[in-house]
């Protein structure tokens, strides 16, 4: 069946500038999860959903992050006035439940300039 | 503090070589582990998993692991390597609902 998918799977923003970035699970996981993926280093977790239900957002780097999941299954990382160390890999995953296993999309990667 | 430790940064192995990529963990109970491999410019496919019982895993593309408690180590192995397992490899732990990742271990596959 299908994965996880993300897009865009590449962006260029200038600093200051609001992104985007959308997510779309394997359809009836549960659990939706974004990591962010400096160069060089594993991801780091960002933030977690259960359903429509944001249970924990205490990896987000500051208040210009904001995630959504409005019905269940897309979501939506959106960061506000892009700084250049927002540049990163942002990976979206999702599982059956909180303690399955985690599959992991292409990631989008944000140049921010 | 809770973590997972990939001491190698980088290997390089011949291929039909063996291949040991080693991984460490820090955690009060045993976690569920993971190994992980991103090729350049993809996501995180995985390899194997270890939840409970044998401590010997199998998983795709000819990879095992085994998890030994008394050495806190979930070590990845391959008999014979091949170009195409270049990549980057990345073991986690899961600790309720969040994955903890090592830091990554860069593989090279010479000819």
């Amino acid at each position: 069946g299908a994965g996880v998918s993300q897009s865009p799977r590449y962006k260029v923003a200038k600093r200051g500038q609001d992104v985007a970035l959308r997510c779309d699970p394997i359809s009836g996981h549960v659990s939706l999860f974004w990591y962010q993926q400096a160069l060089g280093q594993g991801p780091e977790f960002l933030t977690y959903f259960q359903n429509e239900a944001q249970l924990d957002k205490s990896g987000l780097p500051s208040d210009r992050f904001f995630a959504e999941r409005p019905e269940g299954s897309v979501s939506t990382l959106k960061i506000q006035r892009t700084q250049q160390e927002d540049s990163a890999v942002y990976l979206c995953a999702s599982s059956l439940n909180r303690v399955e296993t985690q599959y992991f999309g292409p990631g989008t990667r944000l140049l921010v300039l | 503090a809770q973590s997972v430790t990939q001491p190698d940064i980088h290997i390089t192995v011949s291929e039909g070589a063996s291949l040991e990529l080693r991984c460490n963990y820090s955690y009060g109970a045993t976690p569920y582990l993971f190994w992980y491999v991103q090729s350049p410019g993809q996501g995180l496919q995985l390899l194997l998993k270890y939840f409970s019982g044998d401590t010997l895993v199998q998983g795709i593309k000819g990879f095992e692991a085994e998890f030994k408690r008394s050495q806190s180590s979930f070590n990845l192995r391959k008999p014979s390597v091949h170009w195409s397992d270049a990549a980057e490899y990345f073991c986690a732990a899961l600790n309720d609902y969040k994955l903890s990742f090592g830091a990554g271990t860069t593989v090279t596959v010479r000819a």
